[in-house]
């Protein structure tokens, strides 16, 4: 049973653009919720976690929306770069240990 | 700085075939991970250790064995590799104590034939 549902699986947005990739989970013991960026050919990378005391998480042009009550939280990338190209993975814990629940991840392509 | 160590990058086995995947932080980090990652699949968590001579088994520990001699270096052996071990290995370490993983090794890519 998949605890982490991630969408799209891919996507392909301009420069420029605003990239909006969305997780939705099931268990509602989870109250720490971090974002991975993954360049191919590499491991992943810690980008930016948020729990659910607070709505909005900003970190440079990364944003993570959460909304509690629908069990979904989101990442937007604000004016994306080629160099943001890369797999996105959300993931969801409880308590911010270590056994993280990971979504399947989103390719996302930002075309020059 | 060299971050999280993974070794070998690639490595291709014979089924039955046994073989150690090592990792070593120089972040002098306690918490240390192994995940696989499968296309379409996500990371999946195959040990978890939170220091020298301790270990958790996570979501898909069959097949594997683990080995956490000292604070750097944190091992994944498969004793009998079968073709459903074929995947892309990834080793983690963290400064949070029982917490998530921050630094990732680039993976091993094992092909077992």
């Amino acid at each position: 049973q998949q605890q982490v549902k991630q969408s799209p699986q891919s996507l392909i947005v301009q420069k420029g653009g605003i990239p909006i990739i969305n997780c939705a989970y099931e268990n509602t013991a989870f109250d720490y919720f971090p974002w991975y960026q993954q360049f191919p050919g590499k491991g992943p990378a810690l980008l930016i976690a948020i729990r659910p005391d607070v709505s909005e998480k900003k970190e440079g042009r990364f944003t993570i929306s959460f909304n509690k009550s629908a069990k979904q939280f989101s990442l937007h990338i604000m004016d994306s770069q080629p160099g943001d190209s890369a797999t996105y993975f959300c993931a969801a814990s409880k308590g911010s240990n270590y056994k993280l629940t990971f979504g399947k991840g989103t390719l996302l392509t930002v075309n020059p | 700085n060299a971050g999280v160590t993974q070794t070998p990058k690639f490595q291709v086995l014979k089924t039955g075939q046994s073989m150690t995947l090592q990792c070593a932080q120089d972040m002098n980090h306690n918490s240390m991970y192994w995940y696989r990652q499968d296309p379409g699949m996500g990371l999946r968590l195959i040990y978890y250790s939170a220091s020298e001579g301790t270990t958790d088994k996570g979501e898909v520990p069959n097949g594997y064995n683990v080995s956490r001699l000292n604070k750097r270096e944190f091992s994944l052996r498969l004793e009998s590799a079968a073709p459903s071990q074929t995947s892309v290995y990834f080793c983690a370490s963290s400064e949070i104590p029982g917490g998530q993983p921050q630094h990732f090794g680039d993976g091993t890519r094992l092909s077992i034939l």
